[in-house]
């Protein structure tokens, strides 16, 4: 079945340290999206990559970073200068530029102490 | 950054009724719309993919019109069941070039 995996579900750090948040698509998409959840707000989109080898920062892009060697993959990692960690995180794919609704993975909550 | 406005924030209904709720955007810039069914638990699902100002479309009891020209998209939900308990999103896009932005949703509980 086509679709976006997201790893893991729940995710638990301390605070100071790196953690990556794993994102794999096989739907063949050449974008995919980072974007963060916070109770009350909407969507907010930290990270973009509308094909392999690049990526843009989104709205709230300060404290993370993001790699696509690979179409399939979106890696992205919350370093220790994010200073406000604690979030739901969704990965989005879709076909490149258009009108094309996004995929979501299920997301990953992570939780900072 | 788009400026997107979605009413009312939450919503309690009773099976049976039918309801209906907005999503706000500059209508200034318009290229497409989209709206979003999020289930607890789950993953966002398109509902609507939306381009044309006076769309509408339809996907069994849930509907959505556009009216770019005043910057606001309506969703109805007709005899509403407790399945479509679910926060609905509304993304606008400004230009081409340019993303999605997503509204803070609207949080529907419908009561059986």
């Amino acid at each position: 079945d086509g679709g976006i995996t997201q790893s893991p579900k729940y995710l638990f750090r301390k605070e100071g340290q790196n953690v990556t948040l794993s994102c794999e698509q096989n739907l063949n998409h050449d974008a995919m999206y980072w974007y963060r959840q916070d109770p009350g707000q909407g969507l907010r989109l930290i990270y973009y990559s509308q094909i392999v080898n690049d990526f843009q920062k989104g709205d709230i892009a300060e404290g993370y970073s993001v790699s696509r060697e690979k179409k399939e993959s979106f890696p992205l990692t919350v370093t220790s200068a994010q200073k406000n960690p604690t979030a739901f995180y969704l990965c989005a794919s879709e076909v490149a530029g258009g009108f094309g609704e996004q995929y979501f993975g299920p997301g990953t909550r992570l939780t900072v102490t | 950054i788009l400026n997107v406005e979605q009413s009312p924030q939450s919503l309690h209904v009773q099976e049976g009724d039918s309801t209906n709720f907005t999503c706000s955007f500059p209508s200034s810039n318009f290229y497409a719309l989209h709206w979003y069914r999020w289930e607890t638990a789950k993953s966002p699902e398109a509902l609507f993919v939306m381009t044309l100002n006076g769309d509408e479309k339809k996907k069994g009891r849930i509907s959505a019109t556009l009216n770019t020209k005043e910057g606001y998209s309506y969703l109805y939900i007709k005899g509403s069941q407790p399945e479509d308990s679910a926060t609905y999103l509304c993304a606008p896009k400004g230009n081409y070039g340019q993303n999605f932005v997503f509204g803070p949703g609207t949080r529907l509980s419908v009561l059986p």
